[in-house]
């Protein structure tokens, strides 16, 4: 099974803030990494998939690169709506998921 | 699309856990998509299921943590599909969710839908 490993498990940003996540996957996986949004008590949602591809009427301040292992997010410029729960996602292999990186207000 | 997912929230030990998914805005016979399983939980983070679709047959896939007591099943007069998981122990409680895959070419996976969750406990 391929194995993936988010940093940081948390952080706090302020609005306005560059933040950056990372997922690393346990061995290459080229480009089949999605990333999800999900706010408490809602399921996720999808942003990014096949590792930089923006979903439609997801804002462009959000942005995804990367292949082989290693993988970033990025959201140039924090909004407060964006506050909660990243995932990535590999589909290299039968379907698994990150730990998930919390983004808290600062 | 939109997914609406209807079940018990609480079920004893041993017993079977069933969740109905039903599908508005595609068909559950849609031969481009897939129609899949997942649950989250503290302890075992959002963990894959597995998936039912139609491809000229019907085929399931199951998640090896969970074969042999994993049934999901298609019903294309309801335009839904279920999720059957038997045997059922503590570690089953987490909340579970139906999501549409979308696989546009090999290697390539993804969730773009998600029902809206529920979750189940596993007690006596």
């Amino acid at each position: 099974d391929i194995q993936m490993t988010q940093s940081p498990s948390s952080l706090s940003a302020s609005i306005g803030a560059r933040v950056t996540i990372t997922c690393r996957a346990s061995q290459n996986i080229i480009t089949s990494l999605n990333w999800y949004q999900q706010k408490p008590g809602r399921a996720p949602k999808l942003l990014i998939s096949a590792a930089s591809n923006l979903q439609s009427g997801v804002p462009s301040r959000f942005s995804g690169s990367g292949s082989g292992a290693e993988f970033t997010l990025t959201i140039s410029s924090l909004q407060r709506e964006d506050f909660a729960t990243y995932f990535c996602q590999q589909s290299y292999g039968i379907p698994s998921f990150g730990g998930g990186t919390k983004v808290e207000i600062k | 699309v939109q997914l609406l997912q209807s079940g018990p929230g609480v079920v004893k030990p041993s017993q079977t856990l069933s969740v109905t998914c039903a599908i508005s805005g595609d068909r559950v016979a849609n031969d481009s998509v897939a129609w899949d399983w997942l649950r989250q939980s503290p302890s075992r983070g959002l963990e894959w299921l597995g998936r039912t679709y139609l491809r000229s047959k019907w085929y399931e896939e199951y998640a090896v943590s969970v074969r042999g007591r994993i049934t999901i099943t298609p019903d294309t007069s309801r335009n839904e599909f279920s999720l059957q998981l038997n045997s059922v122990t503590p570690e089953d409680t987490a909340l579970y969710y139906c999501a549409r895959g979308i696989a546009p070419a090999r290697g390539l996976y993804w969730f773009d839908s998600w029902g809206q969750g529920t979750l189940v406990t596993v007690s006596s």
